[in-house]
């Protein structure tokens, strides 16, 4: 089966950097996703890992481990529209489990 | 701009209701789910389907049934609607990949309330 772990709520400054990690379980790896979701909104892609390593993507960069079944989100420069869901997912098969997701709250 | 439509936004039905969510997607997918999103239970699985007239039991089944008569539609239907079925409903497709996973396109989420 697949546990996965993320922080529920996470605050941070305007302008700061922010890291949401993610913790797994899992008894096969196929990848790792993370998900935005704005309050009331459906959820939308950010990142897909598979390897090992950082894969940036503009202010948004995505980390995994997988020996170490750990994964983070990286958001830089932050701004107001930043404050939503952020949910990690694993794919088994063509369906994945998701986290409970980790809500970002940006402050001025 | 690819899309995955759901029928309702805002839906309110009576308890013992037979419910028809809809889900349609413009982007040729074969794989579509349904999940329900309840706060502190994050995104679960009810039903997933990889081709029409195929599907798949996720991790909360009970309840619920599902339709695939066409490739770009999937409905949940909930046989006898009840209180604890209250929820965001949130439908997704994707496509099967070359070896690896794409990711989901998810619907804008019917909020159920059973009343």
């Amino acid at each position: 089966g697949q546990n996965i772990d993320q922080p529920t709520e996470m605050t941070a400054t305007e302008g700061a950097i922010v890291q949401i990690n993610c913790t797994y379980q899992t008894s096969g790896f196929n990848g790792l996703f993370w998900y935005q979701q704005h309050a009331g909104e459906a959820p939308t892609f950010l990142s897909y890992n598979v390897l090992d390593g950082l894969e940036e993507k503009g202010r948004f960069s995505s980390f995994l481990s997988r020996s170490k079944g750990y994964s983070y989100l990286l958001l830089k420069e932050l701004q107001m529209k930043d404050s939503a869901s952020y949910l990690c997912a694993v794919p088994r098969g063509s369906k994945s489990t998701f986290g409970d997701g980790t809500t970002l709250t940006v402050k001025p | 701009d690819v899309k995955v439509t759901q029928s309702s936004r805002y839906l309110v039905k009576r308890t013992g209701e037979k419910v028809f969510l809809e889900c349609v997607q413009d982007m040729d997918h074969e794989n579509m789910f349904w999940y329900r999103q309840d706060p502190g239970l994050g995104l679960r699985l009810i039903y997933f389907s990889y081709d029409v007239k195929m599907k798949e039991k996720g991790d909360i089944p009970e309840g619920y049934s599902v339709s695939r008569e066409k490739k770009e539609r999937f409905s949940l239907i909930l046989e006898s609607a009840s209180t604890n079925q209250t929820s965001m409903y949130l439908c997704a497709s994707s496509s099967p990949g070359q070896g690896w996973n794409t990711e989901a396109f998810f619907g804008q989420g019917t909020r159920l309330t059973v009343v």
